[in-house]
């Protein structure tokens, strides 16, 4: 069936480095790609998606980059900050048929002071 | 605008009980949804609904009811409740081709 694989489980990383997690699907159908981030006690927050038509897309130090023919895309957070501290969710879906979103298992990411 | 609300936040039920988790919107979403979170599962699909009237299965739907009989509403309702149904659940919805919004969330806990 429909799968999104996501890695790490778990990022530690310095406060000022980067982080970066990838998400891997197997739905040739699906053409849009969120990322989400959820704080503790509280429901997932979109914070940037991409569209199959585009490669790249960036929101000041968010970036995600879609590689369509290995079905690969990454989120890539740059100049990390405590407040970045958070569990981030990947999903695949396509804007056609059921639109049902498929979800990875999370990263746990942890920005050290 | 509120977004999505849900209700309640926090419930304690014994096995077998019933209960409805509320769910409303007032964003004129067509598309709704139910989803369990679940430590090392992420986000599992329960019900799903593309307007009101239809509704339809997700990758986990057993022991969930679901109904629309409004744009704004969609309740998700356990029979009798399990411990596997021990849980954080969140409702979400959107327009037909746009980003989804997440509920608070309901932390369900089943003795």
């Amino acid at each position: 069936g429909e799968n999104v694989e996501q890695h790490p489980s778990t990022l530690s990383v310095q406060e000022g480095d980067s982080a970066v997690i990838k998400c891997t699907y197997s739905d040739s159908a699906s053409n849009y790609f969120p990322w989400y981030k959820q704080e503790l006690g509280k429901g997932p927050q979109l914070i940037i998606d991409i569209r199959s038509n585009v490669g790249e897309k960036k929101d000041q130090r968010i970036a995600v980059t879609l590689n369509k023919t290995a079905k690969h895309f990454s989120l890539h957070i740059t100049e990390t900050q405590p407040e970045d501290s958070a569990v981030y969710f990947c999903a695949a879906s396509s804007t056609s048929g059921t639109y049902k979103y498929i979800f990875g298992t999370g990263t746990r990411l942890k920005v050290l002071a | 605008n509120a977004g999505v609300t849900q209700t309640p936040k926090f419930q304690v039920l014994k096995t077998g009980q019933s209960m409805t988790l509320q769910c409303a919107q007032d964003m004129n979403h067509e598309y709704m949804s139910w989803y369990r979170q679940d430590p090392g599962m992420g986000l599992r699909l329960i019900h799903y609904s593309v307007g009101a009237g239809i509704t339809d299965q997700g990758e986990v739907p057993n022991g969930y009811n679901v109904s629309r009989s409004t744009t704004e509403d969609f309740p998700l309702r356990l029979l009798s409740a399990a411990p596997s149904q021990t849980s954080v659940y969140f409702c979400a919805s959107r327009p037909r081709t746009q980003e989804q919004f997440f509920g608070p969330g309901t932390r369900l806990t089943v003795l």
